[in-house]
């Protein structure tokens, strides 16, 4: 089956740096990729839409400079959190659409930001 | 090793008549679960949640879940299937530990027959 692949599953990072996640169609294209971010037993929230060669669509109170989200190929999105701070320590997750239907998710990267 | 499982990859119903989808967990802890719906062209939508409270939960669109911690399942319920409900639906896990990923089945695809 379809797989995604997320990079780095788990990092720790200084207040001020900026950290990149990859998430990766192995054996499949994705014009769609979705990155969502999870609190504690909290529920997902969607972060962005990145379609790919074009701006991600970011929703509403998601800010766009802090979260920068690249699609260059249909097999790979990145999120960068630009400056991270200890707020933005969270379970990033994305996932990707086959063809128009079916969605595969990546394992998801922890991000500590200490 | 933690895990969950949608049983069934596919379940087609008719209009008006009852819907089971099921999700059954493998976990130490106690876990927060989830049941998430994603439409056509759209990301994940959360229908439920289950955060030790009361174990059956409520959620939009005339759904709802029981968990039984017995049977380590959550399964989703509609009395009556709407044509809108026709959609992929997965269950999702916090499953505890320290890190606190998020874990998803693999969906299950909705097909409502008029």
């Amino acid at each position: 089956g379809a797989v995604v692949s997320q990079h780095p599953s788990w990092v720790i990072c200084k207040s001020g740096t900026s950290v990149k996640i990859e998430c990766r169609s192995l054996d499949f294209q994705a014009t769609t990729m979705f990155w969502y971010r999870q609190f504690p037993k909290q529920s997902l929230m969607l972060m962005a839409t990145s379609n790919e060669g074009s701006k991600a669509t970011y929703e509403q109170g998601v800010e766009k400079d802090k979260f920068l989200i690249n699609h260059a190929s249909l097999t790979l999105s990145t999120l960068t959190v630009t400056s991270a701070h200890p707020e933005d320590s969270s379970f990033y997750i994305c996932s990707a659409r086959q063809g128009g239907e079916k969605l595969f998710f990546g394992s998801g990267t922890q991000l500590s930001v200490l | 090793a933690q895990s969950v499982t949608q049983l069934d990859s596919h379940v087609s119903v008719s209009e008006g008549t009852p819907v089971l989808l099921r999700c059954n967990y493998s976990s130490s802890y106690s876990p927060s679960l989830f049941w998430y719906v994603q439409h056509p062209n759209k990301g994940l939508q959360l229908l439920l949640k289950y955060t030790s409270a009361a174990t059956l939960v409520k959620g939009i669109n005339g759904f709802e879940a029981e968990f039984k911690k017995s049977e380590t399942s959550f399964h989703l319920t509609k009395p009556s299937a709407h044509m809108s409900d026709a959609a992929e639906y997965f269950c999702a896990a916090h499953l505890g530990g320290s890190q606190g990923n998020l874990i998803f089945g693999k969906g299950t695809k909705l097909s409502v027959k008029p």
